[in-house]
């Protein structure tokens, strides 16, 4: 119950296209779904993250999906660059209370020049 | 802001010896410290939570004794690998919290410490 699913493992996606990481989760408690950027050899970052009363959050060009009745969250990267290349973790977690994050498995996403 | 800094980045110990690796929140005070271990193309395990002033809430399988976690003040927690042996070898991540709700205080995660045992 506390497993996040993330697909696919790997992505590579042509400069300019469009990136997608599904993750579904089971846990209906969760109330938090963050996703996070990590370069090589750093700590992950925070990108961006929505809670389940918006069925969509767009920043740029980074939009999370959320279909709460699936339990089901995507990252969708618009406009692709090279500069994209790193792993992508989705994550979920309570919202109040201190309550810690559960990681999905991570995506390798290699944008082409 | 929310700049979480992590000492060293990387260290090598010789089997049997400690190394103590520290975390520290520059510019907010972080009521809830987490520090996770990460091996090489894998996902973040949570090891242990900790809040100021209170002992580390440790995670299944996550040896105490083995992995000491001190959060002396709101900002700044301490993991120590006692006794370490070549499976420690791991990538240890820390991430701070400001507030409870994680919305509005995000996790922010430090750049890791790169951990070898010879």
């Amino acid at each position: 119950q506390q497993q996040v699913k993330q697909s696919p493992q790997s992505l590579i996606v042509q400069k300019g296209g469009i990136s997608i990481i599904n993750c579904a989760y089971e846990n209906t408690a969760f109330d938090y779904f963050p996703w996070y950027q990590q370069f090589p050899g750093k700590g992950p970052a925070l990108l961006i993250a929505i809670r389940p009363d918006v069925s969509e959050k767009k920043e740029g060009r980074f939009t999370i999906s959320f279909n709460k009745s699936a339990k089901q969250f995507s990252l969708h990267i618009m406009d692709s660059q090279p500069g994209d290349s790193a792993t992508y973790f989705c994550a979920a977690g309570g919202d109040t209370g201190f309550q810690k994050l559960v990681f999905g498995t991570g995506t390798r996403l290699l944008v082409s020049p | 802001g929310a700049v979480v800094s992590q000492h060293p980045s990387r260290v090598i110990c010789k089997s049997g010896t400690s190394v103590k690796i520290e975390c520290r929140s520059l510019d907010f005070q972080a009521t809830t410290m987490f520090w996770y271990r990460q091996f090489p193309k894998q996902s973040l395990m949570l090891m242990a939570t900790s809040n100021e002033g209170s002992k580390a809430t440790y995670e299944q399988g996550v040896e105490k004794d083995k992995f000491l976690i001190n959060h002396a003040s709101l900002t700044l927690s301490t993991l120590t690998v006692t006794s370490a042996h070549p499976e420690d070898s791991s990538f240890y991540i820390c991430s701070a919290r400001a507030g409870r709700d994680s919305y509005n205080s995000p996790l922010h995660f430090g750049n890791g410490t790169r951990l070898t045992v010879t």
